[in-house]
């Protein structure tokens, strides 16, 4: 089956530091791959994508590239602020008989200080 | 922007109870989906609909049910709510190309008592 695994959070940042969230996957087809963001209070929001092996997404300043030969998608960030504290969630989505489902990771909470 | 609208931000029900929970997108997305969102947990899938009147059950859907009569609105159903239904649902659409993303509404977290 298709599976995401992200690392456990909370994760807590000093403002301007680098921000790496791993995220890796297993996948039965060939997945498009996905980085949410959920503020507190709110939904979940499109952070960024990569469709095909080697893309990379970016927004924000967050990146991420799509590593095939590491079933991979690490998110990045140069220098975080304050207001980037949110969770995180990597996603897939492999299509297939009419389906299109996103498959989460379980969230990674960062927490950004002054 | 696509718009992604849950009638409500907090219910409390009663055990027993029929629950409605409602979702209107604006952008004539052809997918729907209800999630359940819980700590540690993340992110389940309930309940999706690729067309009008299709529905197909997600990861978890005992104790749900989901309606889709109209392109716009999917309505999510506990027909007998329970405590361990209390929980942040979430619904999203999306268009129906492979690599269309979902957008999402703010969510309504319900609380059965």
């Amino acid at each position: 089956g298709n599976s995401v695994t992200q690392m456990e959070g909370p994760v807590t940042l000093s403002e301007e530091a680098f921000l790496t969230i791993n995220c890796t996957y297993t996948a039965t087809g060939y997945p498009s791959l996905f980085w949410y963001v959920q503020y507190p209070g709110e939904g979940l929001q499109l952070l960024l994508k990569a469709t095909k092996a080697d893309d990379k997404g970016s927004n924000k300043g967050f990146e991420a590239t799509y590593r095939k030969e590491t079933t991979s998608f690490h998110l990045e960030k140069g220098s975080v602020q304050v207001s980037d504290s949110a969770v995180y969630f990597c996603a897939l989505m492999v299509s297939g008989a009419g389906s299109y489902q996103l498959t989460f990771g379980k969230g990674t909470k960062l927490s950004v200080i002054p | 922007d696509v718009k992604v609208t849950q009638s409500s931000r907090y219910l409390v029900k009663r055990t027993g109870e029929k629950v409605f929970l409602e979702c209107v997108q604006d952008m004539d997305h052809e997918n729907m989906f209800w999630y359940r969102q819980d700590p540690g947990l993340g992110l389940r899938l309930i309940y999706f609909s690729y067309d009008v009147k299709m529905k197909e059950k997600g990861d978890i859907p005992e104790g749900y049910s989901v309606s889709r009569e109209k392109k716009e609105r999917f309505s999510l159903i506990l027909e007998s709510a329970s405590t361990n239904q209390t929980s942040m649902y979430l619904c999203a659409s999306s268009f129906s190309g492979t690599r269309s993303p979902l957008h999402f509404g703010n969510g309504t977290r319900l609380t059965v008592t």
